[in-house]
């Protein structure tokens, strides 16, 4: 079982829907990261957050630490926002083979016009 | 700023070769790590340098190898190219400074290497 896992792995919206990307972790973590990834590989971090919720222009993020599980929305949808969104952990035990940050693989969305 | 920058963008290489990645950090970062994304999957941890040394690694074989230098530009060297070994390298740069500051940091990805072993 992986230590982050993402759902749904791939979404279709219409242009101005409301989508949400889930997050579930496993392991004790200091800090959460929700990423963007266009084709050609380069990815963009979008929140950096430890606890509460954080907003910026159409995107919001939430985290509940007790419950291991962090939410993506993104609201009035557009077609550029089409791109792979990638939930990392970074682990409470800073060090060792888990790395710094442990990955999700990632929710292929795909906005409509 | 021109934010992190890798080269090259593409590369094709042949099994049993060696290969060289390079990686720029985003000014004022002194922390260089390496992840590799394979296709449809999420980036897996290679390992990290600091103050040019290798301070974590992942689960990856000898064959991978890295280095950092005093203006904190990093290196990833892969020797003997497997098939498997055909991915997108990722570089990603922060301002971690001491592992025990308790502190951490947003990381920032580069644009990638596409590295295909034929």
């Amino acid at each position: 079982k992986n230590e982050v896992e993402q759902s749904p792995q791939n979404l279709t919206a219409q242009e101005g829907e409301f989508i949400t990307i889930n997050c579930s972790y496993s392991v004790g973590i200091s800090a959460l990261h929700w990423l963007q990834q266009h084709p050609g590989g380069g990815i963009v971090s979008l929140f950096m957050l430890s606890s509460g919720k954080k907003k910026h222009g159409r995107l919001i993020a939430t985290i509940n630490i007790q419950e291991k599980h962090s939410s993506l929305h993104i609201t009035a949808s557009h077609p550029r926002d089409s791109a792979v969104y990638i939930c990392a952990v970074r682990p409470m035990n800073y060090g060792g083979s888990q790395g710094n940050l442990i990955f999700g693989k990632g929710t292929k969305l795909s906005v409509k016009p | 700023d021109a934010g992190v920058t890798q080269s090259p963008t593409h590369l094709i290489k042949t099994r049993g070769q060696q290969v060289t990645l390079r990686c720029s950090p985003k000014s004022g970062h002194d922390t260089v790590s390496w992840y590799q994304q394979a296709l449809g999957q999420g980036p897996q941890f290679i390992f990290q340098y600091y103050e040019e040394e290798e301070r974590q690694r992942g689960n990856f074989p000898d064959r991978f190898s890295g280095h950092q230098f005093p203006n904190y530009s990093s290196e990833l060297n892969v020797n003997a190219l497997l098939l498997g070994d055909s991915a997108l390298y990722l570089c990603a740069s922060s301002e971690e400074g001491s592992r025990t500051s308790g502190r951490f940091y947003e990381q920032y990805f580069g644009p990638g290497t596409r590295l295909t072993v034929t």
